[in-house]
């Protein structure tokens, strides 16, 4: 029984390119959330997913930062014009339900703009 | 902005002996959750407890509650040094997701 999948595990990126996160739910789960964390910090929510619908993007920058959850395969982070400080882990969690259940996380992507 | 607030950042202790770590938050809440973090690994889900109980046990885990004081413990006794390790507090309220603290750094030394 999978867990969450998330890939590429580390991802380099110059200034200015695109970065895509991808990231595969437990089976049976529908609800996606993508959180960030930076060195010796917690996790900052950027966005929760359901199957095709953004539910809530309030902590995901508006320029450059854009999700999706489509009806079929993964979730994908895409960040435009990539920049030094978004240099961070990008973790992603699901959960069957909507905030009852506990989160099951990925192992999360690094990235690192140069 | 963060609601968990987890003290202390770091710790350090010698194996064999107990780890506590506490979390306090801002506002009230459906249930605490507490998280751990290997180095370079994604967080697992140690134990929930919800706005009505005040204590719950997970083997060598003791969680406590205190919603009047809006705060929460996290006791791990009989440490290993398997449990070094970063230690999260996660709030859930409705309507919004599950907010995380910055962390409590503990180091087990054998």
């Amino acid at each position: 029984n999978a867990g969450v999948m998330q890939n590429p595990r580390h991802l380099v990126r110059r200034r200015g390119q695109e970065a895509r996160l991808r990231c595969s739910p437990m089976k049976g789960h529908s609800h996606v959330y993508w959180y960030r964390q930076l060195p010796e910090e917690g996790l900052k929510f950027m966005v929760y997913l359901q199957k095709e619908n953004i539910i809530d993007e309030s902590g995901m920058p508006k320029e450059r930062f854009s999700a999706e959850f489509p009806k079929e395969g993964p979730s994908i982070l895409r960040i435009q014009q990539v920049v030094r400080g978004d240099s961070a882990a990008y973790f992603c969690a699901s959960s069957p339900d909507r905030e009852r259940s506990p989160l099951h996380f990925g192992n999360g992507t690094r990235l690192t703009v140069t | 902005s963060q609601q968990g607030e987890e003290d202390p950042q770091a710790l350090s202790i010698q194996e064999g002996e107990n780890a506590t770590m506490n979390c306090s938050y801002k506002t009230s809440i459906n249930n605490l959750q507490w998280y751990r973090q290997n180095s370079g690994r994604g967080l697992v889900h140690l134990i929930l407890i919800r706005s009505n109980e005040r204590e719950k046990h997970s083997g060598r885990l003791r969680v406590t509650l205190d919603t009047s004081k809006k705060s929460s413990s996290l006791l791990i006794t009989a440490s290993r040094a398997a449990d070094t390790a970063s230690y999260f507090c996660a709030t859930a309220t409705s309507g919004t997701p599950l907010v995380f603290g910055k962390g409590t750094r503990l180091s087990v030394i054998a």
